[in-house]
C-alpha cells in the first residue's frame, strides 16, 4: 500500500524559513518522481514543485510563486522528499500534500497518490 | 500557462442523477487532463486519467472524455457518497495547474 505521511507544519511568522517533510513507503521510492501540492484554506489545488528521479538527474521545477524561494529535495536511502520554503509569505498559507506521479512510458505524468497533507500558516 | 475553466461552480443534485462537469482547457493539452475527487477534509484522489482511463478502484459510473481544449467528467447513477469537490488538472506542460473545482451537492 502506497503510504505518503507529510510533517513539519506550523506556525511562522511572514520572511521566516520552514522545511517540509514526507516519508514515503508502500513503493519503490527512488524510482518515482514526486511533487509538492497545496491548498490555502478554503481554495483550490497548487501544484508547487517537483523533482524528477536520479534516471532524470533529479531535475526541479518550480511554480512561479515560489521560485527562488523554495527548494524542493529528496532522499532516496530514506525514502525522503522535502521541501525547504524560505522567505515566506502569507499568502504561502496552505496545507502542504506530497504527492506521487505515476510512472508512464510517455512524457506526460499523472499524479495518483496523496498525502494527508501538512498546514503551514505564515502570519505574525 | 495553461489555465483550466470547470463548469459549473458548484450543482445541486439528487441521488441517481446523472452528472456532467465539464474542464475548458485555454490550450489544447491532447489527452494530458485527469480528475480528482476531494471529499471534505480529505486528500484528493484520482478518479480518470489521461482523459479517460478510470484509475484502479475508482467506481464504473466515473467516465471521462474529451480530448484537446474540451473534456468532461460524467458521473452516472450519482450516490450519496459522491458528495465532493471534483477538480481537473493538466499535465501537459509546466506550470502544471488546476481547475478551479466544481462542488457536488447531494439534496
Amino acid at each position: 500500500e502506497v503510504q505518503l505521511m507529510e510533517s513539519g507544519g506550523g506556525l511562522v511568522q511572514p520572511g521566516g524559513s520552514l522545511r517540509l517533510s514526507c516519508a514515503a513507503s508502500g513503493f519503490t521510492f527512488s524510482d518515482y518522481y514526486m511533487d509538492w501540492v497545496r491548498q490555502a484554506p478554503g481554495k483550490g489545488l497548487e501544484w508547487v514543485s517537483r523533482i524528477r528521479n536520479k534516471a532524470n538527474n533529479y531535475a526541479t521545477h518550480y511554480a512561479a510563486s515560489v521560485q527562488g524561494r523554495f527548494t524542493i529535495s529528496r532522499d532516496d536511502l530514506k525514502n525522503s522528499l522535502s521541501l525547504q520554503m524560505n522567505s515566506l509569505k502569507t499568502e504561502d498559507t496552505a496545507l502542504y500534500y506530497c504527492v506521487r506521479v505515476a510512472l508512464h512510458a510517455t512524457p506526460v505524468k499523472v499524479i495518483d497518490y496523496w498525502g494527508p497533507g501538512t498546514l503551514v500558516t505564515v502570519s505574525s | 500557462e495553461i489555465v483550466l475553466t470547470q463548469s459549473p461552480d458548484f450543482q445541486s443534485v439528487t441521488p441517481k442523477e446523472k452528472v456532467t462537469i465539464t474542464c475548458r482547457a485555454s490550450q489544447s493539452i491532447d489527452n494530458s487532463l485527469h480528475w480528482y475527487q476531494q471529499k471534505p477534509d480529505q486528500s484528493p484522489k484520482l478518479l480518470i486519467k489521461y482523459a479517460s482511463e478510470s484509475f484502479s478502484g475508482v467506481p464504473s459510473r466515473f467516465s471521462g472524455s474529451g480530448s484537446g481544449t474540451d473534456f468532461t467528467l460524467t458521473i452516472n447513477s450519482l450516490e450519496a457518497e459522491d458528495a465532493a469537490t471534483y477538480y481537473c488538472h493538466q499535465s501537459s506542460s509546466l506550470p502544471y495547474t488546476f481547475g478551479q473545482g466544481t462542488k457536488l451537492e447531494i439534496k
